[in-house]
């Protein structure tokens, strides 16, 4: 069965940083494409940032520049690194698989939520 | 401001029709991108509904159906029950900001 499990959100200080983790299981997130998506209190969903499966990583503008995604393939898990957090990142935060850029999100998280304040 | 648009709400009566539009552009949906949907419902993660356009996952009724076309698609959904009151997200992807890209949410309400 395939499951994702994700847990570092909480409360956090403007200016700091976390590391968000994404537990895989049922599947190998090295042959998949492994998305982080976000959602605002109230708002729509906000795709933050994918790594492919060749490793490659693209990030939104909003996060660009303060923002690492990466995987530990011997652990099957993936991770967001975040820093210079502010009130606007503030959201509960997924990860979800999908297949190639552009297929669908297949499976996603529960979430956690990182309030930044 | 999302990239691809959706109607803010649409409602309807149990047993109607509604339909949600999510409009794009030459460099997501336009550029034959295809468009999935998602189901959420109060306080859980989104759910797949729609694949590539028009194909459902195991479990999902028949009731609800997609189509696309040029730089638009539309989520179906028939014989309206109570259940279905969630907010809806299509997603595409695009080529200009190499990412994936979501509709703002559609909010049904049965009335």
């Amino acid at each position: 069965e395939v499951q994702l499990v994700e847990s570092g959100g909480g409360l956090i200080q403007p200016g700091g940083s976390l590391r968000l983790s994404c537990a895989a299981s049922g599947f190998t997130i090295s042959n998949n494409y492994m998305s982080w998506v976000r959602q605002a209190p109230g708002r729509g969903l906000e795709w933050v940032s994918v790594i492919y499966s060749d490793g490659s990583t693209y990030y939104a503008d909003s996060v660009k520049g303060r923002s690492t995604i990466s995987r530990d393939n011997s652990k099957n898990t993936l991770y967001l690194h975040m820093n210079t957090l502010r009130a606007a990142d503030t959201a509960v935060y997924y990860c979800a698989r999908s297949t190639w850029p552009g297929s669908d999100l297949d499976y996603w998280g529960q979430g956690t939520l990182v309030t930044v304040s | 401001q999302s990239v691809l648009t959706q109607p803010p709400s649409v409602s309807g009566a149990p047993g109607q029709r509604v339909t949600i539009s999510c409009t794009g552009s030459s460099s997501n949906i336009g550029s034959d991108y295809d468009v999935h949907w998602y189901q959420q419902l109060p306080g859980t993660a989104p759910k797949l509904l729609i694949y590539v356009n028009s194909n459902r996952p195991s479990g999902v009724p028949d009731r609800f159906s997609g189509s696309k076309s040029g730089t638009s698609a539309s989520l179906a959904i028939t014989g309206l029950q109570a259940e279905d009151e969630a907010d809806y997200y299509c997603q595409s992807y695009d080529s200009s900001l190499s990412g994936v890209v979501f509709g703002g949410g559609t909010k049904l309400t049965v009335l």
